[in-house]
């Protein structure tokens, strides 16, 4: 059974300081990943994904992750925060099939 | 605007009626899933389809739920005699299929049901 924990419910950042979200995935099988962010009442984007090619990813708007097999984590980055990054963050595991496996979320607060 | 497109956005009713979500894919995606999201936590999957066939259902899906695609375009979520708790957010997602692999899916912006 695969299954994704997010290490932190919320982060808060000051705007312009870097951004760190953890996540740590188990899956029985080589794994596809995501994160998606969600803004209030809305669906969720696709930030980016990993899909066995380069562990490390870049996405949209400045945020990019970093597949460890080692330490089965796939942590979000972002070099320096933007008010406009204020919004819920899930990491999300998949097998070849289809349904997606969610975290419970990391809600990021960003400070001006 | 292509994306996917989810109707009503919110739909209040009482406890005990019927209701019936629609949602739209992106017309090229052949694979279409739906969630439920409550309060606080992340989505979590209730079922999907491969164009018109139904291929896996969640233990979630109770039997007061049932999805269809007909045609293999849209689909409609239905439930029955819903209950209070059922209110929540109900997403829908649609993808690329097999052969090209686990692609990204697509969400719209969900139905947001609140049972009185």
């Amino acid at each position: 059974a695969q299954s994704v924990t997010q290490l932190d419910s919320h982060v808060s950042v000051s705007e312009g300081t870097p951004v760190l979200l953890r996540c740590n995935y188990s899956s029985s099988y080589s794994p596809s990943l995501f994160w998606y962010v969600q803004h209030p009442n809305k669906g969720l984007q696709l930030l980016l994904k990993y899909t066995s090619a380069a562990t490390l990813v870049k996405g949209i708007n400045g945020f990019e992750a970093e597949f460890k097999k080692s330490e089965t984590s796939f942590h979000l980055t972002k070099p320096s925060a933007h008010m406009s990054d204020a919004a819920e963050y899930f990491c999300v595991v998949s097998d070849l099939h289809g349904p997606l496996v969610f975290g419970k979320g990391t809600r990021l607060s960003v400070i001006a | 605007d292509t994306g996917v497109s989810q109707n009503p956005r919110h739909k209040i009713t009482k406890r005990g009626q019927n209701v019936t979500f629609r949602c739209d894919p992106i017309s090229e995606h052949n694979r279409l899933y739906w969630y439920r999201q409550t309060l606080g936590q992340g989505p979590e999957f209730l079922t999907y389809f491969q164009n018109e066939a139904q291929l896996e259902k969640s233990r979630l899906l109770s039997d007061r739920f049932s999805a269809e695609r007909p045609k293999g375009s849209f689909s409609t979520l239905e439930i029955q005699r819903t209950e209070q708790g059922d209110s929540a957010m109900y997403l829908c997602a649609s993808s690329e299929g097999a052969p090209r692999g686990n692609q990204p899916q697509h969400f719209g912006d969900g139905t947001r049901l609140s049972i009185l």
